[in-house]
């Protein structure tokens, strides 16, 4: 079945460094465009970075511009979130979702497809 | 970039309709049809519900409807069901690839 499973998140100080990993199978990955969407503890959804199908393409919401960088394997049907000089404002669940059709580009018609997510804690 | 506006709770006895509104501005959801709606549960994933303003993917439930006038959407569950409590988020494009999600919903079923 469709799926997409995170991993890498932990506690990490600030400052420091962490990547993320989205697993993806059932589907042609590479034909789709793929988001990683955040939530801080008891706040709501925030959209942080999309990457186009073909990776031609990838922006960034402006709290994290410089900081994490977006990127994909379509070899390994793996989606990464490379964060880089963490502050305590980034911690949050971290889910990696699926543009609902494929072969986008410009605006997502929505994220149909989410993993379950992967916690990533920064503090001192 | 500013989150949407939500209603921060809606609540409603089951059977009865329930809107909740999503207000942005003309730079996002006045601009483009890219709306969607997702719900989710305490501890869950968000799911999609409404995507393209009023469209619904397969699977989910024809009593939730969206629809989009101005600067504001608006995701309609109608036939409350006690499985409809959970968060609900809007979100639009806001041009250039990025997006932006509302503050979110909580709706409560009496």
């Amino acid at each position: 079945q469709v799926q997409l499973v995170e991993s890498g998140g932990g506690v990490v100080q600030p400052g420091r460094s962490l990547r993320l990993s989205c697993v993806a199978s059932g589907f042609s990955f590479n034909n789709y465009g793929m988001h990683w969407v955040r939530q801080a503890p008891g706040k709501g959804l925030e959209w942080v970075a999309v990457i186009f199908y073909d990776g031609s393409k990838k922006y960034y919401v402006d709290s994290v511009k410089g900081r994490f960088t977006i990127s994909r394997d379509n070899s390994k049907n793996t989606l990464y979130l490379q964060m880089n000089s963490l502050r305590v404002e980034d911690t949050a669940m971290y889910y990696c979702a699926r543009d609902l059709s494929p072969l986008i580009v410009g605006g997502t018609d929505g994220m149909g497809v989410w993993g379950q997510g992967t916690t990533v804690t920064v503090s001192s | 970039q500013s989150a949407l506006a939500q209603p921060a709770s809606v609540s409603g006895s089951p059977g009865q309709s329930i809107t909740m509104s999503c207000t942005g501005t003309s730079s996002d959801i006045g601009s483009y049809d890219l709306v969607s709606w997702y719900q989710q549960h305490p501890g869950k994933a968000p799911k999609l519900m409404i995507y393209e303003a009023s469209k619904r993917p397969s699977g989910v439930s024809d009593r939730f409807s969206g629809s989009k006038s101005g600067n504001t959407a608006s995701l309609t569950i109608s036939g409350l069901q006690a499985e409809d409590e959970a968060d609900y988020y809007c979100c639009s494009y806001a041009g250039s690839s990025t997006y932006v999600f509302g503050t979110g919903t909580k709706v409560t079923v009496l």
